[in-house]
């Protein structure tokens, strides 16, 4: 039972336009969530996260919402630049096990000059 | 500033042989996090500690795995005997505080290749 899913393996855009990468979780007491950011040969890097306790985290061109009544959170990029090619995970976690981040299985953006 | 290091990168090894991945977290951060990445599984938990201690192991496959973190500096993740589908990248991380309130700093990784 995969409880964060990130349905799309892959999304391509051209510079300069919008990225939208989505995922869903079906743990309810998940309430915390997490982006990360995965170049090849490295170790994933942290991008933005949000509390459930809100809808909405915004870090320069990365933003993050979050539908609770949907289970549902998207990571936007605008403007989408070449060097945010990689691979996004998406991370969840409950305040009751506040230790154990649940990853999806990532989904590789290519941005195209 | 040191990141969180891994060794070795990469290890090549035959099947029943044993092998020991290491790493060696920020300095400060008191919770350290083994991670494996598969192709079939993705991203998976395999242990974590908290201040040394072993907080959950239950994402450990079986008894061939074990895990140790003797100090606050160092920590290994033992497989014996290996096995081919052991093959995947082992990854550390460590975080000042617990995964999900923290952001976790990730190592780059220990890629294993069973043979």
């Amino acid at each position: 039972d995969q409880q964060v899913k990130q349905n799309s393996p892959s999304l391509s855009v051209q510079e300069g336009r919008i990225s939208i990468l989505n995922c869903d979780y079906t743990n309810s007491m998940f309430d915390y969530f997490l982006w990360y950011k995965k170049y090849p040969a490295e170790g994933p890097t942290f991008l933005i996260s949000i509390s459930s306790i809100k809808d909405k985290n915004e870090d320069g061109r990365f933003t993050v919402f979050l539908n609770k009544s949907a289970k549902h959170l998207s990571l936007h990029i605008v403007p989408s630049q070449p060097g945010d090619s990689a691979v996004y995970f998406c991370a969840a976690s409950a305040n009751t096990n506040a230790g154990k981040s649940t990853f999806g299985d990532g989904t590789t953006l290519t941005v195209k000059p | 500033d040191a990141g969180v290091i891994q060794s070795p990168r990469h290890e090549v090894t035959e099947m029943g042989q044993e092998v020991t991945l290491r790493c060696k977290p920020i300095s400060g951060h008191n919770s350290l996090f083994w991670y494996r990445q598969t192709m079939m599984r993705g991203l998976e938990l395999l242990i974590y500690f908290n201040n040394n201690v072993p907080i959950d192991d239950s994402g450990m496959p079986e008894d061939r795995f074990s895990a140790k973190m003797p100090n606050a500096s160092f920590s290994t993740l033992k497989i014996q005997p290996s096995e081919p589908r052991d093959s995947a990248v082992y990854f550390c991380a460590s975080s000042f505080g617990l995964a999900g309130r923290w952001e976790l700093f990730f190592g780059e990784g220990s890629r294993l290749t069973v043979l």
